[in-house]
């Protein structure tokens, strides 16, 4: 297995709801990362978790909130979000922090829409 | 710190045809990775091709080749004999593995594929 896979592929939610977005990869890999995307720009990097440790928070508001429950699986919780925090969500891991020389693996992202 | 710049923020090139994608970085570590990736409109990212600088030989990838110029800190993309499916955001990008342990990308050049 290859891939990174990221749950759901679309989202809307109220600036009032409570929502969560799934990632999950099955390489082995020890490191990911939340990474936020708007429009024809690059991914903005939010997060990093090595082994399943906070590594890198990218001074990102704490209406996200990352979790790593396992090796395996990466969430990011929303709540309170703001019209403006709709964008592309992506998921990358790559085998640890220290080795991404390799590239990350990104996953196909979950794109959210706040209304 | 480092940074990556992509100057074409669109390219277009007809079918069968060979475009170049320009890059360059800056960055004081002799040891580091470059990266070139691709995102259609599925939007996942896919890594294209990987060149490490401490090669003088040039990444290739089938189609995909790198044109790395160490000393003039440029990294250029060459897709031959282009397909419609190359259509896409190309993003170069970098990883030192040591000051930062981060993939930095640039910002990004749409490439438009003419039948």
């Amino acid at each position: 297995d290859t891939e990174v896979t990221q749950t759901p592929k679309h989202l809307v939610m109220g600036m009032t709801n409570k929502k969560s977005l799934k990632c999950e990869q099955h390489m082995g890999h020890r490191a990911m990362y939340w990474y936020k995307q708007k429009a024809k720009k690059p991914p903005e990097l939010m997060f990093v978790y090595s082994y399943e440790k906070l590594s890198i928070n990218e001074s990102v508001p704490s209406r996200f909130s990352p979790e790593c429950p396992n090796s395996s699986l990466l969430n990011l919780h929303l709540h309170a979000l703001q019209p403006e925090d709709s964008a592309l969500y992506l998921c990358a891991s790559s085998q640890d922090r220290y080795r991404g020389n390799y590239g990350y693996t990104f996953g196909s992202g979950t794109r959210l829409t706040v209304v | 710190a480092q940074t990556v710049t992509q100057s074409q923020p669109e390219m277009s090139v007809q079918e069968a045809e060979t475009v170049t994608l320009s890059c360059t970085y800056d960055t004081s570590e002799s040891d580091y990775y470059l990266f070139w990736y691709k995102q259609p409109p599925s939007r996942q990212m896919i890594l294209v091709i990987r060149q490490e600088a401490y090669k003088q030989q040039n990444a290739t990838e089938n189609r995909f080749s790198v044109n790395f110029q160490k000393a003039a800190k440029s990294f250029s993309l060459k897709i031959s004999d282009s397909q419609l499916g190359d259509a896409a955001m190309y993003f170069c990008a970098y990883y030192d593995g040591g000051a930062t342990n981060k993939l930095i990308f640039g910002t990004g050049t749409l490439l438009a594929v003419q039948p």
